[in-house]
């Protein structure tokens, strides 16, 4: 079955370390992206990109990193210096949106909780 | 500035009876899509339906339609037939032509009750 995994579900983390959020998906789209989500709030675009090697900050960017090497994959790094880490992050995907209006799919999300 | 915003934070319906979902939107751009998404307590997003501001029906998808009132710049949904699972958030979406992004609505809690 084609879909969108991400990994842990569940991820604890102790205030000043960085941890990396897992996104591969196989459906086969050139976009990828990262949102965040708090209580009670929609989301909140944190990095996008269209392309392998490429990507563009949403905007809430800042104390994020984010590659993608493969098409597959996109993983989110949460620094130290982002300063309230703590949140539920969501990994989507979608054909290339230049080419029209596509729905993104989105992974099971990644809860991740700093102390 | 592009905006969604919903009004109802939280909605109770008896099972079986329709529900209205409200979404309006602020945009300029005569070119923009809009999106609904279905969030179970399981956290994922599921993808309901979809309107393109040139499309001059409205979309429909199973019990799930569109109520788009493009001089009232809003987008509700319509779910007919209420079902105990479809007790989730539902959230409003909208991207601009020029505008890779989606912007998000807060989101409204459904609670379908038996």
């Amino acid at each position: 079955d084609g879909g969108i995994t991400q990994s842990p579900k569940y991820l604890f983390r102790k205030e000043g370390q960085n941890v990396t959020l897992s996104c591969e998906q196989n459906l086969n789209h050139d976009a990828m992206y990262w949102y965040r989500q708090d209580p009670g709030q929609g989301l909140r675009l944190i990095y996008y990109s269209q392309i392998v090697n490429d990507f563009q900050k949403g905007d809430i960017a800042e104390g994020y990193s984010v590659s993608r090497e493969k098409k597959e994959s996109f993983p989110l790094t949460v620094t130290s210096a982002q300063k309230n880490p703590t949140a539920f992050y969501l990994c989507a995907s979608s054909i290339n949106p230049g080419t029209g209006w596509f729905e993104q799919y989105f992974g099971p999300g990644t809860r991740l909780t700093v102390t | 500035a592009q905006k969604i915003t919903q009004t109802q934070p939280g909605m109770f319906v008896q099972e079986k009876e329709a529900v209205t979902l409200d979404c309006t939107y602020d945009t300029s751009d005569q070119s923009y899509g809009l999106f609904w998404y279905k969030q179970p307590s399981s956290g994922e997003m599921i993808f309901l339906i979809y309107q393109g501001s040139y499309d001059e029906q409205n979309a429909t998808e199973g019990r799930y339609s569109l109520n788009f009132q493009k001089a009232r710049k809003s987008a509700n949904l319509v779910i007919s037939a209420s079902q105990l699972g479809d007790s989730a958030m539902y959230f409003c979406a909208m991207r601009e032509r020029s505008n890779y992004q989606l912007i998000w609505g807060a989101g409204t809690k459904l609670i379908i009750k038996p």
